[in-house]
């Protein structure tokens, strides 16, 4: 089974700040993906950032990049100059390399951007 | 069409009855898959398709579900007898094929059982 923890339910930040949203994961495959989704108030998933398991270099998109640590099951999100336009439900999920595209995602935490 | 649509984007419902959701993936996209999203909380995996044949209807949670595509691209998610344990907001994704890593969201169907 695989599982992914989000031990944070809510952050917030300044604008034009840093923030850093944390994830946990558990899985037995040795291929696998990991993703950041943000979720805003209209509910449609909109992907983040991608980081395949196998890659050692952690993963960047402009002002998010993720902090993998492989051995200790860490995926964490770093948001540099946050805008106002960030806020919303951000979800960290799973793909394992035999599980065809069904995702495992986590609890979720709420980002407020404050101006 | 150019991303995925679900109808209704709201749908309330007395306890009891029966509802149909529906999801019309991006065209080409061979993959399909229901996800239901309680308040508050993630996403959990209820069905996938590969073509017109469900892969894998484990996430499920009884028989009052059912889920179809008979043609391949259009699916229809069904509850019979619906409870109030089933309101939720009900997502429907497809990808290119089961191999692929991205999957691409459509806005949801949030359903209310009164």
């Amino acid at each position: 089974a695989q599982t992914v923890t989000q031990s944070q339910p809510e952050m917030s930040v300044q604008e034009a700040e840093t923030v850093t949203l944390s994830c946990t994961y558990d899985t037995s495959e040795s291929d696998y993906y990991l993703f950041w989704y943000k979720q805003p108030p209209s509910r449609q998933m909109i992907l983040v950032i991608r980081q395949e398991a196998y890659k050692q270099q952690n993963a960047t998109e402009n002002r998010f990049s993720v902090n993998f640590q492989k051995a200790a099951k860490s995926f964490s999100l770093k948001i540099s100059d946050s805008q106002l336009g960030d806020a919303a439900m951000y979800f960290c999920a799973l793909l394992g390399g035999t599980s065809y595209g069904k995702l495992t995602f986590g609890q979720g935490t709420i980002l407020t951007v404050h101006p | 069409g150019a991303g995925v649509s679900q109808t209704p984007s709201n749908k309330v419902t007395e306890k009891g009855k029966y509802v149909e959701l529906r999801c019309d993936p991006i065209s080409g996209h061979t993959a399909l898959y229901w996800y239901r999203q309680s308040l508050g909380q993630g996403p959990e995996f209820l069905i996938y398709f590969q073509g017109t044949g469900a892969a894998d209807d484990s996430g499920l949670p009884n028989d009052r579900f059912f889920a179809v595509r008979p043609e391949g691209s259009v699916s229809t998610l069904k509850i019979q007898r619906t409870e109030r344990g089933d309101s939720a907001v009900y997502l429907c994704a497809s990808s290119l094929n089961s191999g692929s890593t991205e999957a691409f969201f459509g806005q949801g169907t949030r359903l209310t059982v009164v």
